[in-house]
């Protein structure tokens, strides 16, 4: 019964290499999120999608593509890796203006 | 455009001590303003938020926080600090609910909270 899931939980990859995160929430929010959380623990807001359609794209290289097949799903991949892109990667859901919930994270380690 | 800046990235404390976690923040419109807390390896619980109405907001575990439009603040309070306190502690802003609303939220830096015995 977990409202926001992300997998997979540790991504250890090569540089140069590309990969994916899913994320699934079960709640019935309409808008869904990816933050990424570096070393020093700061979020940044990377994208937004609202049923479906994508709403925020923040400054982040487009080797970076999300993807949101329906609003229960927002999928993250991520070409040609880099030792910058490793970080904690959050996805998170909302409906209204009420808070966000959480999934519990990615770790990527890029090698 | 909107900020959050949080006094102090670690605050240690006492078992039983005051834990007092401040925020300020700016914002062009009326701020929705949350407190999150995360756990080691964990993800961010909400712990409490204030939208509009009463100033003084309760949260879980015991925490509350108040809303000062004169001060632009949004400090985050417990009167005795408990172990199972010790996280990491993110103040958060947002605008105000409006249909289409990317409800983008912009976050603190963090504030580190150790609980000594």
């Amino acid at each position: 019964d977990t409202a926001v899931s992300q997998t997979p939980k540790y991504l250890v990859t090569q540089m140069g290499n590309d990969k994916s995160i899913k994320c699934e929430q079960n709640l019935g929010h309409d808008t869904m999120y990816w933050y990424k959380q570096d070393s020093k623990k700061f979020l940044k807001i990377m994208f937004s999608y609202n049923n479906k359609e994508l709403i925020i794209n923040e400054t982040v290289p487009n080797r970076f593509s999300p993807k949101s097949p329906d609003k229960a799903h927002l999928n993250l991949h991520i070409n040609s890796l880099e030792l910058g892109d490793s970080a904690v990667y959050f996805c998170a859901s909302t409906k209204g203006n009420y808070g966000y919930t959480f999934g519990s994270g990615t770790r990527l380690t890029v090698v | 455009a909107q900020s959050v800046t949080q006094l102090g990235s670690h605050v240690s404390v006492s078992e039983g001590a005051l834990v007092l976690l401040r925020c300020n923040y700016s914002s062009s419109v009326p701020p929705y303003l949350f407190w999150y807390v995360q756990y080691p390896n964990q993800g961010l619980q909400l712990l409490l938020k204030y939208t509009t109405g009463a100033t003084l907001v309760k949260g879980i575990n015991g925490f509350e926080a108040e809303f000062k439009k004169s001060e632009t603040s949004f400090h985050l309070t417990k009167p005795s600090a408990h172990m199972s306190d010790a996280a990491e502690y993110f103040c958060a802003v947002s605008g105000p609910a409006k249909r289409g609303s990317n409800y983008k939220l912009t976050f603190g830096k963090g504030t580190l909270l150790t609980v000594n015995p």
